[in-house]
């Protein structure tokens, strides 16, 4: 069974930092592997989607990397900001699951960026 | 832009009551999900919906079940609910490309409590 897992679970920077948040998981046949962002209260928000056979995405400022052999993914943001504190949960998609998509999710990431 | 609308952000009912929440997205996504998330729990998958009328369980699908009428709804159904029951419910959808899976998108949530 896919076990995810998000270090570190909580992460308080200043503002304009760069940081990493990291994700792994146990089971590396992934069909693909989704980043989101959750604000208190609310739904999650799509970030990112890598498909298995690449390597890495890219948005603004953000980019997420993936390691499927090693059973790893980074998200990096670049030059925070306050409005980037929220939840940031992993997402790999199961293998197999070519036609529905099921994902497996992380407990994610609580980041806070300080003005 | 993607669309997924969760009938209410709030919602309070009683023990044993039969409890329905509605999710509706309008991009004629294929695939449909519901989850619930749980404070050190993270999110996890009930039952979710490749197609009309179909439906697959989830992780957790024990108390609940769900109805798919029509693409755009995806009805999750507490047949008596329970105080464990009480949750944070949170409906997402995704388009099935050509095999591949696009992001998975999520409405805001529907907070229930049971009493």
């Amino acid at each position: 069974k896919q076990e995810v897992t998000q270090i570190p679970a909580a992460l308080s920077v200043p503002e304009g930092e760069n940081l990493v948040l990291n994700c792994s998981f146990t089971d590396s046949a992934i069909y693909n592997l989704q980043w989101f962002r959750q604000d208190p209260g609310k739904g999650l928000t799509s970030l990112l989607l890598i498909q298995s056979s690449q390597r890495e995405q890219t948005s603004g400022r953000l980019n997420a990397s993936l390691d499927k052999s090693s059973g790893r993914s980074t998200l990096y943001i670049a030059a925070s900001q306050p409005g980037d504190s929220a939840t940031y949960l992993c997402a790999p998609g199961e293998d197999g699951s070519g036609n529905t998509g099921k994902l497996i999710f992380g407990q994610g990431t609580t980041l806070q960026v300080k003005p | 832009d993607v669309k997924v609308t969760q009938s209410s952000r709030y919602l309070v009912k009683r023990t044993g009551e039969k409890v329905f929440l509605e999710c509706v997205q309008d991009m004629d996504h294929e695939n449909m999900f519901w989850y619930r998330q749980d404070p050190g729990l993270g999110l996890r998958l009930i039952y979710f919906s490749y197609d009309v009328k179909m439906k697959e369980k989830g992780d957790i699908p024990e108390g609940y079940s769900v109805s798919r009428e029509k693409k755009e709804r995806f009805s999750l159904i507490l047949e008596s609910a329970s105080t464990n029951q009480t949750s944070m419910y949170l409906c997402a959808s995704s388009l099935r490309y050509g095999g591949s899976n696009q992001p998975q998108h999520f409405g805001d949530g529907t907070r229930l409590s049971i009493l």
